[in-house]
């Protein structure tokens, strides 16, 4: 079946850097973008950018996310990951990936992984 | 980019009711928003795309409409009849018009 697996919880000290997995099975990996949502404790779910594994890899980020995030793929294992540089408590958050209904990158998501759970603490 | 603010931000209802959360965008978006039930520990799960079309597998007491009259798609509204134990959650609303494809604040349904 369709599904999208994450890495595991992560602890990281402010100013570090974080890589979070998402591994896709069960479709034609480059034929889905994957998208990035966070949900910080006690706050609402915030999409963070996207990548089309097709051809080159193309990105999209939130403006907010600029600069300090990065997303890439690996097609050979149908793998999309997610690099958060210089880390405040502010990031600490459970991160998603997830897949539109559609090779569209503006559909919703109708597969999410489970979530990855990062905690940046000193 | 584009806002969504959703109301009320918390709701208490009970077993059998009837409950309405409301979405408004900050310009107009047409159809091109999807509602979302998420629960803790959870991954979110889609409940309605296109403003009105039912999910594949969501029961039919979520329904999802664009509020009459209102200019270009800039509120929606998401209702849940005959609420179930299963029910309680929290839900947003999320924009495809234009990236970045952002959420509303989300409304956190509780039991009365």
């Amino acid at each position: 079946q369709v599904q999208l697996v994450q890495s595991g919880a992560e602890v990281r000290r402010p100013g570090a850097s974080v890589k979070i997995s998402c591994k896709a099975s069960g479709y034609t990996f480059i034929d889905y973008y994957i998208h990035w949502v966070r949900q910080a404790p006690g706050q609402g779910l915030e999409w963070m950018g996207m990548i089309n594994p097709k051809g080159g890899g193309s990105t999209t980020y939130a403006q907010k996310f600029q600069g300090r995030v990065t997303v890439t793929r690996e097609t050979s294992t149908a793998t999309v990951y997610m690099d958060v540089g210089s880390l405040t408590s502010g990031d600490t958050a459970v991160y998603y990936c997830a897949r539109p209904k559609s090779g569209y990158a503006n559909d919703p998501f109708d597969i999410w992984g489970p979530g990855t759970l990062v905690t940046v603490s000193s | 980019a584009i806002q969504l603010t959703q109301s009320p931000s918390s709701l208490s209802a009970s077993v059998g009711d009837r409950v309405t959360i409301t979405c408004r965008a900050s310009q107009g978006i047409g159809t091109a928003l999807a509602w979302y039930q998420h629960k803790p520990g959870k991954a979110p799960q889609l409940l309605i795309f296109d403003a009105s079309t039912l999910q594949g597998g969501v029961s039919s007491r979520f329904r999802g409409s664009g509020v009459s009259g209102s200019a270009s798609g800039t509120d929606f509204r998401l209702t849940i009849t005959s609420l179930q134990p299963e029910d309680f959650a929290s839900y947003y609303c999320q924009q495809f018009h234009e990236s970045p494809y952002t959420f509303g604040q989300g409304t956190k349904l509780e039991i009365k």
